[in-house]
């Protein structure tokens, strides 16, 4: 089974909206940690926003929140006042245990655009 | 400036050559990783790097031989790679054993062309 799911390959969204991008994952460690990427076409992976598994409260960024479903597994990217800067695509990622080391697992990734 | 460097971010090689991809990150930290990024797939693990200890190998063909000399610098060398080792390579490095999260934080990445 996969450990990340992203089920939208590309997304579309007006400028100024707000946009949810989906992630659903799956483990049994109780202890683990969801992350979100960006990667331009530049290629560079920039870090977004963390959640952790015991995390009371959703996680938020600027313009970034998390929205953490720990029952239904699902940790959602909120974009909200999309720019268009904002054109690229999203990795859900996901580390499981609290070990350096510990793998990485990353979604397929979905690919948005902002429309002026 | 970006944490993490790679050198160079664009490199064609013939399946005989032998090169190396190079990995800097100015964020003090301990842990360092190698990435592989194909079309449409999702990023792959390739090597772990904790306190310049290898610490995970996932599998990864022998032509792929990576290199940690300090906490700083971390090297893939490349040999008698074939046309499917095209992709981007990414590195990452991470605080390491202190707790907390332990974000990962990518370089721009090299992209690789075997022809």
């Amino acid at each position: 089974a996969q450990k990340i799911t992203q089920t939208q390959p590309g997304m579309f969204v007006q400028e100024k909206e707000a946009v949810t991008l989906d992630c659903t994952y799956d483990t049994s460690d109780p202890s683990y940690g969801l992350f979100w990427y960006k990667q331009p076409s530049s290629g560079e992976m920039i870090f977004l926003i963390y959640q952790g598994s015991y995390d009371q409260q959703n996680a938020t960024e600027g313009r970034y929140s998390l929205n953490f479903q720990k029952a239904r597994k699902s940790a959602n990217l909120v974009i909200s006042a999309s720019q268009l800067g904002d054109s690229a695509m999203y990795f859900c990622a996901m580390r499981e245990g609290r070990n350096t080391g510990n793998q990485f697992y990353f979604g397929t990734g979905t690919s948005l655009t902002v429309i002026p | 400036e970006t944490g993490v460097t790679q050198t160079p971010r664009h490199l064609v090689m013939g399946m005989t050559n032998k090169k190396s991809l190079k990995c800097e990150q100015h964020l003090g930290h301990n842990a360092m990783y190698w990435y592989k990024q194909s079309a449409k797939k999702p990023l792959e693990l390739m090597f772990v790097y904790s306190l310049e200890e290898r610490v995970e190998n996932n599998s990864v063909p022998s032509r792929f031989s990576p290199e940690c000399p300090n906490s700083s610098h971390l090297f893939l060398h490349l040999h008698t790679l074939q046309p499917e080792d095209s992709a981007l390579y990414l590195c990452a490095s991470s605080p390491g054993p202190a707790g907390g999260p332990d974000t990962q934080y990518f370089g721009p990445g090299t992209r690789l062309t075997v022809l």
